[in-house]
């Protein structure tokens, strides 16, 4: 068990370019998130894969969001056109049964 | 709608000294219940969690919980701290419904403990 992994863990971009965050989840986890933690503030979710399906949005998700989990594997987080708003701390977590999830390290977006 | 509420953004304590951080909920439904605390620049670890059975819950690192239906709280003890229990602490809920559960969280607690 290696944990959740995520890549990479600090981004910066300038405003208007787009970005991919990438996640790995611990190896027989089929199930997985992502949440979104700016500053001073608890993780708030975004949106939920079961093996490679996308179950749920959150609202926060806008159209210049995408998530991806091909083969129920890895996940992917696109932003496009990032934002100043966009800057925060990305989450991804996963678990096995519907009770407790495993979090990764992060990634800190700024958007400049 | 779920919410969870925590009563205090920051906690100041000496080391060794107990130390109690509060946590309200509200959900029209049975819930699952956790806290997870949060080191600098890091991802989120579980500290612990209740389920069912049992209202008083051990987790790592000698803390505890005690899951109060009637009260809807869920408040995380330590009777004794150590510097490097420092850290952000978060609560958060989960409803018992469907085939996966999304965790909605407090704002956090930060502990600081003094020398």
């Amino acid at each position: 068990d290696t944990g959740v992994s995520q890549d990479p863990r600090h981004k910066i971009t300038k405003r208007g370019q787009n970005v991919t965050f990438r996640c790995d989840p611990i190896s027989e986890h089929n199930r997985l998130y992502w949440y979104r933690q700016t500053l001073g503030q608890g993780p708030e979710f975004l949106t939920y894969f079961q093996n490679e399906a996308q179950l749920e949005k959150s609202r926060l998700l806008s159209d210049r969001f995408s998530a991806e989990r091909p083969k129920g594997s890895f996940s992917t987080l696109e932003i496009q056109r990032t934002e100043q708003g966009d800057s925060a701390m990305y989450l991804c977590a996963s678990s096995l049964k519907t009770d407790t999830q495993y979090f990764g390290p992060g990634t800190r977006l700024t958007v400049l | 709608a779920q919410s969870v509420t925590q009563l205090d953004s920051q906690v100041p304590v000496f080391e060794e000294a107990p130390v109690e951080l509060r946590c309200n909920y509200s959900s029209s439904v049975s819930v699952y219940l956790f806290w997870y605390v949060q080191y600098p620049n890091q991802g989120l670890q579980l500290l612990l969690k209740y389920l069912s059975g049992s209202t008083l819950v051990k987790g790592i690192n000698g803390f505890e919980a005690e899951f109060n239906k009637s009260q809807t709280s869920f408040h995380l003890r330590k009777p004794s701290v150590h510097i490097s229990d420092t850290a952000e602490y978060f609560c958060a809920v989960s409803e018992i419904s469907g085939g996966y559960n999304k965790l909605i969280f407090g704002a956090g607690t930060r502990l600081a403990v003094h020398p």
